[in-house]
């Protein structure tokens, strides 16, 4: 079955310091890897997907994750963190098209003044 | 337009009441999920509707029936509920996959439901 663990249930950062938010993934095939963001009292927004056209993939809101398959890891990162960055990071993935989606446990990021 | 609006924000019901939650999309996905968050944890899947049919049911338990009326809507409807049914219920929808492409889901805000 796949899964994504992320690393660290909550990153406290600096504003401006670079964000570095993790997640392994275990899969035997070929994953569909997503990065969602949550605010506090919202639904959640898609920041950024791997589907295997680029290992490195860029987001929204300056986020970019790359995709390195030697590590079986799908890392989040911003170079300058800002505050309206603070939210709930959550990793998932997708087996195939239709398969449903498979969420990590999230990583709230908190970013300081 | 990516837009999947839920319905209404937040909902108090007692124990004996039966309320329905409501989502929709103009997105012309054929694919709707419901999901349950409960504070500090991931979504969790509760059902999945492809072409306005069940295809998954996570083993939820039948105080929540959902129904999809049409390609657009995705009511979940709430009779006999337990306090620890409170949590936030997310609405999400995308486009079916046909051979290998993949699609991401869209949110809904969610309604936030109290059960008293």
């Amino acid at each position: 079955a796949q899964s994504v663990t992320q690393l660290g249930s909550h990153v406290s950062v600096s504003e401006g310091a670079l964000v570095l938010l993790r997640c392994n993934y275990s899969s035997s095939v070929p994953p569909y890897l997503f990065w969602y963001v949550q605010y506090p009292n919202q639904g959640l927004q898609l920041l950024l997907k791997y589907t295997s056209a680029a290992t490195l993939v860029k987001g929204i809101n300056g986020f970019e994750a790359e995709f390195k398959k030697s590590e079986t890891s799908f890392h989040l990162t911003k170079p300058s963190a800002h505050m309206s960055d603070a939210a709930e990071y959550f990793c998932a993935v997708r087996h195939s098209g239709n398969t449903p989606l498979v969420f990590g446990k999230g990583t709230r990021l908190s970013v300081i003044a | 337009d990516t837009e999947v609006t839920q319905t209404p924000k937040h909902l108090v019901m007692g124990m004996t009441n039966k309320k329905s939650l409501k989502c929709e999309q103009h997105m012309g996905h054929r694919a709707m999920y419901w999901y349950k968050q409960k504070a500090k944890k991931p979504p969790e899947l509760m059902f999945v509707y492809s072409y306005e049919k069940l295809s998954i049911n996570e083993s939820v338990p039948s105080r929540f029936s959902p129904e999809c009326p049409n390609s657009s809507l995705l009511n979940l409807h709430l009779h006999a509920l337990q306090p620890e049914d409170s949590a936030l219920y997310l609405c999400a929808s995308s486009q079916w996959a046909e051979g290998a492409m993949v699609y991401e889901q869209y949110f809904g805000p969610g309604t936030r439901l109290t059960v008293t």
